[in-house]
């Protein structure tokens, strides 16, 4: 069965400071993979998607970043964070086609 | 374009009392629709999925939705609420084009 791997579950950064949070999928082949934010209380925005290694898809212009470096394999990196980059980021796959999304556990994100 | 609306982003029941989410899609082709709920600092889990087959869908822990195209609804239900059954509620919609579009969300909780 395919299970998708998402960490830290828990981030506390300073402003200013790096970020970069991964997300794995196992069980399936050349998925479509997703970034979300989820703001305190709010929906989801879509941050970033990928329809294969290094193929990335930017929703809404930021500061944050994401890459595919491998088939499974999806990165999502700051090289300095704002306050507003706090909040509740979701990695999520999909089987190519007219299917559900699948989301990981989330990492909450604090910024200091 | 496609999209969702969730009419209510917060709605309130008793324990045993009948669970009503409301969802409305815009749509110029038979869609494809998606409900998920949301625990606190948990990711999303599928509750169904409505695939052009019937219209009536069963999911998981009781809850069941109705596809009905008259009315561009895809509302949520559940019998009985139950305690554990408090969380975040999201309607989505997949598009031909493979886009997935998210509702804003209802926040359901269950007064004992």
């Amino acid at each position: 069965s395919q299970t998708i791997h998402q960490w830290p579950a828990t981030l506390v950064q300073p402003v200013g400071s790096p970020l970069s949070l991964e997300c794995t999928v196992e069980g399936t082949s050349n998925p479509n993979l997703y970034w979300y934010r989820q703001a305190a209380g709010r929906g989801l925005q879509l941050l970033f998607y990928s329809v294969g290694i290094g193929q990335i898809s930017s929703e809404v212009p930021q500061n944050l970043s994401a890459s595919r470096p491998q088939d499974r394999q999806f990165i999502l990196s700051s090289k300095k964070l704002l306050l507003s980059d706090s909040g509740f980021y979701l990695c999520a796959w999909s089987v190519q086609g007219l299917e559900p999304q699948h989301f990981g556990d989330g990492t909450r994100l604090s910024i200091l | 374009a496609q999209s969702v609306t969730q009419l209510g982003s917060h709605v309130s029941v008793s324990e045993g009392a009948l669970v009503l989410l409301r969802c409305n899609y815009s749509s110029s082709v038979p869609p494809y629709l998606f409900w998920y709920v949301q625990y606190p600092n948990q990711g999303l889990q599928l509750l169904l999925k409505y695939t052009s087959a019937a219209t009536l869908v069963k999911g998981i822990n009781g809850f069941e939705a109705e596809f009905k195209k008259s009315e561009t609804s895809f509302h949520l239900t559940k019998p009985s609420a139950h305690m554990s059954d408090a969380a975040e509620y999201f309607c989505a919609v997949i598009s031909a084009g493979n886009q997935f579009y998210f509702g804003t969300g209802t926040s359901l909780t269950v007064i004992p």
